[in-house]
């Protein structure tokens, strides 16, 4: 038990396909993450919310998506991905941004 | 652009030898160093959270140290053993980074047995 779950732990999506990755925490955190992990580079931030509002925005393509509708739930939509999106996709969780991280199992994600 | 390198970047080990890796980040505007093991088919773990130069952390046979003049930092493995195979990743954490932390790529650990 993690604390911090993915769903799903898999995904296959078209280019045209419209899909979203659900994170959750129970472990009382304020501050939620999303990071992408490509074949042999280091994870990378993509966004940051601090309690429910996005406070980092990593030059994130738009078709990248992310919702927080409350301090445990966070969201990425997915959209026209591109093959090069495939990659696995980190959800974490801190008590505040200084704090270390707590990382679900991720959704490895292909694109099609 | 905040630049995080690990070395080396794979590394085989002998069941019971001790064994050290680095991380190298910019030595100004440091705020934070963490390191963390990801095990295969599981999440990334935190091991520990520095802050100050000099600082030695311990946890085990796992231990770091800290040296933010320079802008490095070691993990140590004492007594490595099968379970310690994993993927070791550092992050580091600058002050007007707000919440941003920028990953190594990892040393990927193989003890064997």
């Amino acid at each position: 038990e993690t604390g911090v779950t993915q769903t799903p732990r898999h995904l296959v999506m078209g280019m045209t396909n419209k899909k979203s990755l659900k994170c959750e925490q129970h472990l009382g955190h304020n501050a939620m993450y999303w990071y992408k992990q490509s074949a042999k580079k280091p994870l990378e931030l993509m966004f940051v919310y601090s309690l429910e509002e996005r406070v980092e925005n990593n030059s994130v393509p738009s078709r990248f998506s992310p919702e927080c509708p409350n301090s445990s739930h966070l969201f990425l939509h997915l959209h026209t991905l591109q093959p090069e999106d495939s990659a696995l996709y980190l959800c974490a969780s801190s008590h505040d941004p200084g704090q270390p991280l707590h990382f679900g199992n991720g959704t490895r994600l292909t694109v099609t | 652009i905040l630049n995080v390198e690990q070395s080396p970047q794979s590394l085989h080990v002998q069941e019971g030898d001790s064994t050290n890796f680095t991380c190298s980040f910019p030595s100004s505007n440091f705020y934070a160093l963490h390191w963390y093991r990801w095990e295969t088919a599981k999440s990334p773990e935190a091991l520990f959270v520095m802050t100050l130069n000099g600082d030695e952390k311990k946890k085990g046979r796992i231990s770091a140290t800290l040296n933010t003049k320079e802008g490095y930092s070691y993990l140590y493995i004492k007594g490595s053993q099968p379970e310690d195979s994993a993927t070791y990743l550092c992050a580091f954490k600058e002050i007007q980074g707000a919440q941003k932390l920028v990953f190594g790529q990892g040393t990927r650990l193989t003890i064997n047995p």
